[in-house]
């Protein structure tokens, strides 16, 4: 059984540019979830989706960040302009609420880094 | 907000002796606490949660103890191996798990031959 997909792996690119990361989530999972880690910073949680709708995008840093979800198997985090301090591994993770809930599970990650 | 800090930052030990990382939260809704281990350039594993309705878990070597008066809780790790050397991160939220994590910053665990 597949986990979270997450794509590219790796993005470098200069600043300015226009960045999309993007996440399938584990089949089933009804809770999406995308975080950033930094060394400065640590995880942190930037938005997360239920049932593909947002409940909370308070760690969206500014407006160049936007995060969609159009189905329940895909969602993208945008960046645009990119900037070196967006420079981190942005994470996708999944999990489900029912009889207890499942935890979260993340994805492999994003390494991306703004030139 | 909820605030959640984790120590000790560092943590040596001899294999084969215990471990014990302890984390605090400030929000006392927070009702789900799961912990991660993290090996270098890879993603965040969960190898243990608790909800408040519980004071203790166990799964293997692993165990963890909440104290929700207190608003603390511990991950212990016993008989330490080579390949639980990782950073363990410690995390907190309300709504049974279903909102978003704060996470502590972390536990670089290491585990002397």
């Amino acid at each position: 059984d597949a986990g979270v997909i997450q794509s590219p792996r790796h993005e470098v690119t200069e600043m300015g540019q226009e960045v999309t990361l993007r996440c399938k989530p584990i089949s089933g999972h009804d809770y999406l979830f995308w975080y950033r880690q930094t060394m400065m910073r640590g995880l942190e949680l930037l938005i997360y989706f239920n049932n593909n709708v947002p409940i909370d995008d308070s760690g969206m840093p500014e407006d160049r960040f936007s995060a969609k979800m159009p189905n329940a198997s895909f969602s993208t985090l945008k960046i645009q302009p990119s900037e070196p301090r967006d420079s981190a591994v942005y994470f996708c993770a999944s999990s489900f609420l029912l009889a207890g809930g499942s935890g979260q599970f993340f994805g492999p990650g994003t390494r991306l880094t703004v030139l | 907000g909820e605030n959640v800090e984790q120590h000790p930052s560092t943590l040596s030990v001899q294999e084969g002796d215990s471990a014990v990382i302890k984390c605090t939260y400030s929000d006392s809704a927070s009702n789900y606490f799961p912990w991660y281990k993290q090996e270098l350039g890879k993603r965040p594993q969960l190898i243990i949660d608790i909800r408040s309705n519980v004071g203790e878990k166990k799964d293997q070597r692993i165990a963890v103890t909440l104290n929700k008066t207190a608003k603390h809780f511990s991950l212990h790790i016993t008989e330490t191996q080579p390949e639980d050397s990782a950073v363990y991160f410690c995390a907190a939220t309300e709504g049974g798990g279903a909102d978003g994590l704060t996470f502590g910053k972390g536990t670089h665990l290491i585990i002397q031959p």
